[in-house]
């Protein structure tokens, strides 16, 4: 079974509008981290928000905010008021294992969603 | 911030040659890289775990003879693509994660081209 499931390919947003992009896991370990990733065509990882799974609150970074249910198991991203430079795909990955755990947790990797704003 | 500095950032190489790519961490110890291939529009999907002083952890699949890791210091962490043929080319990126924080830190990637 897949650890990071996205199940959106492709999704598009007008400028200025919201979006969210969906990402649901699968652990059975109770200390876990949730993490998403902006990749432009250029390739580089930029990291956008994290969630850890004792955090009570939902996790928010500027524009970006993550809607956690932990019963559920999903971690969806929301992007307020979109814009032009938020065209790139996005990843939503796993850590399992607690993050005071040391370095050689590996992050797992969902298929991605490609984002288009038009303008 | 934590920086990984990774080169070259494209290569073209001919079949059969052998190609090195190179990740430095330039202001932390990284006691543990990660190796990713990425193909056009698809997942990361982890290679291999190389930690300091000691052999790679190598996933299931990957081949360890046709991907050399090598992480000798704790600031340098290599992969070489040995006897490369076309169906190697990939996007290759490396990723640490600096102290006791949560974020991970990836380099920039190499575009790996084998003609």
């Amino acid at each position: 079974a897949q650890k990071i499931t996205q199940t959106q390919p492709g999704m598009f947003v007008q400028e200025k509008e919201a979006v969210t992009l969906d990402c649901t896991y699968d652990t059975s370990d109770p200390s876990y981290g949730l993490f998403w990733y902006k990749q432009p065509s250029s390739g580089e990882m930029i990291f956008l928000i994290y969630q850890g799974s004792y955090d009570q609150q939902n996790a928010t970074e500027g524009r970006y905010s993550l809607n956690f249910q932990k019963a559920r198991k999903s971690a969806n991203l929301v992007i307020s008021a979109s814009q032009l430079g938020d065209s790139a795909m996005y990843f939503c990955a796993m850590r399992e294992g607690p993050y005071s755990g040391g370095s050689n947790y590996k992050l797992t990797f969902g298929k991605g969603t490609l984002l288009t704003v038009n303008p | 911030g934590a920086v990984v500095s990774q080169h070259p950032s494209r290569v073209i190489c001919k079949s059969g040659t052998s190609v090195k790519i190179e990740c430095r961490s330039l202001d932390f110890q990284a006691t543990t890289m990660f190796w990713y291939r990425q193909f056009p529009k698809k997942s990361l999907m982890l290679m291999a775990t190389s930690n300091e002083g000691s052999k790679a952890t190598y996933e299931q699949g990957v081949e360890k003879d046709k991907f050399l890791i090598n992480h000798a210091s704790l600031t340098l962490s290599t992969l070489t693509v040995t006897s490369a043929h076309p169906e190697d080319s990939s996007f290759y990126i490396c990723s640490a994660r600096p102290g006791q924080g949560i974020g991970y830190t990836f380099g920039s990637g190499t575009r790996l081209t084998v003609v």
